[in-house]
Order: structure tokens, then C-alpha cells, then sequence
């Protein structure tokens, strides 16, 4: 199965600063890798798929990079409401996991 | 507007069983495959379940394989998963998700999701 390894675990920033998450995979995934946000009690929220492609509604300030096994998530101005948990996933093969995922805390 | 409603959770005894309901409106039902995921309090998300839109192709993970069957009803709009055999590690929120492929080269992703039931196995 293909290992996703999310890092830093936690982040801690102030609104207005960039954010950047990493997702290495154990293999390659290909650019099939999506970016999720979860906040307690709420459904998780597709933001990213294909490694670089916008969800609807998604506003700009969220871009995804990369391809084969190293990807980013970068938040490019932080708003209070991006605070929240997010996660990888791969859809190369199956199972399809989601990384552990990164917390993005307010500092 | 799209909705996934997930129905059923409960607290249950450790090797009970369970049925979950998740029922779809806002969108033809029959088109899409659809998944389970569930997040274990303070743990992360997991993938569980997988079903095409004709039932033809099924996954589990190796988590629940054996023990959670999933199915569909397309003329009710309804997404199940029965869980036998259950255990305390299936205690978590679990969520039911449409998928969608937006390129034609790309993958499969989870655009809507309800906002989950919660399955208790404590004694």
C-alpha cells in the first residue's frame, strides 16, 4: 500500500502569513493527490484534486503542486477561517489513505 | 443543491452489529460511486468503503474487510454499510462521499460529503 507522510505535523501562524504543507508518498502516485480541510464537528472539504487543480468555490488563495511522490499545499495568506486540520489522499491505487495530517493552529 | 445524510449511529456492544444509512438528494444518484470514510476521535481520517455506481466494483479496507459489507439502493437514493462484528476501534464519526472525476485523465475524488454519524462500541 502507498504510505503518505504529512509534515510538520502542526503549524503555527498568524492570519495573514503563508502556509505551506508537505505530502510525501511512498511511491508514486502520479498527480493523483487531493487536499482535504477538516474542522471538528464539519464534514471534511475538498480543496485540491489532481495535485493542482481547484475545487469549486475554492477561493485562490489555496494552490497545490507537485507530482510523483512530493506534493505542497500552500495557503498564500492565512484568514481565520483556514485554521483547521488538513489532510492528503491518494487515488493512484488502494487502499486509498489519507496522510495523518497537518494542524494549521492559530500562533 | 447536493446532500448526503448519514443515519444509524448508535452505541453497541462490542461483536454487535450495525446499519448505516446515508441517504442522497440533488443529484442522480445512479451516476456516481460512492465512499465511506470514518475519523476515530483525535485520530485522522480513513478510508473504508468503496462502490461503483452499479455495484460493480467493491473495496474495503483491510480494516473492516470480513466484517463491513457496503451497499446501494439506486431507486431509493441509499448508501448502506453494515458492520458486524464490531469493535472498539471502530468508534468514530463515519461519513458518507460522493466521488467525481473532473479530467479525463485524472482521478477519482470526494467532492460532497454528509456530516456523519457517530458509532459508539463500548460495553
Amino acid at each position: 500500500e502507498i504510505v503518505l507522510t504529512q509534515s510538520p505535523a502542526t503549524l503555527s501562524l498568524s492570519p495573514g502569513e503563508r502556509a505551506t504543507l508537505s505530502c510525501r508518498a511512498s511511491q508514486s502516485v502520479g498527480s493523483y493527490l487531493a487536499w482535504y480541510q477538516k474542522k471538528a464537528g464539519q464534514a471534511p472539504r475538498l480543496l485540491i484534486y489532481d495535485a493542482s487543480n481547484r475545487a469549486t468555490g475554492i477561493p485562490a488563495r489555496f494552490s497545490g503542486s507537485g507530482s510523483g511522490t512530493d506534493f505542497t499545499l500552500t495557503i498564500s495568506s492565512l484568514e481565520p477561517e483556514d485554521f483547521g486540520v488538513y489532510y492528503c489522499q491518494q487515488r493512484y491505487g488502494w487502499p486509498s489513505l489519507f496522510g495523518g495530517g497537518t494542524k494549521v493552529e492559530i500562533k | 443543491e447536493v446532500q448526503l445524510v448519514e443515519s444509524g449511529g448508535d452505541l453497541v456492544q462490542p461483536g454487535g452489529s450495525l446499519r448505516l444509512s446515508c441517504v442522497a438528494s440533488g443529484f442522480t444518484f445512479s451516476d456516481y460511486t460512492l465512499i465511506w470514510v470514518r475519523q476515530a476521535p483525535g485520530k485522522g481520517l480513513e478510508w473504508i468503503s468503496y462502490i461503483t455506481s452499479t455495484s460493480g466494483t467493491i473495496y474495503y479496507a483491510d480494516s473492516v474487510k470480513g466484517r463491513f459489507t457496503i451497499s446501494r439502493d439506486n431507486a431509493k437514493n441509499s448508501l448502506y454499510l453494515q458492520m458486524n462484528s464490531l469493535r472498539h476501534e471502530d468508534t468514530a464519526v463515519y461519513y458518507c462521499a460522493r466521488e467525481k472525476k473532473w479530467e479525463v485523465r485524472g482521478g477519482y475524488y470526494s467532492d460532497y460529503w454528509g456530516r456523519g454519524t457517530l458509532v459508539t462500541v463500548s460495553s
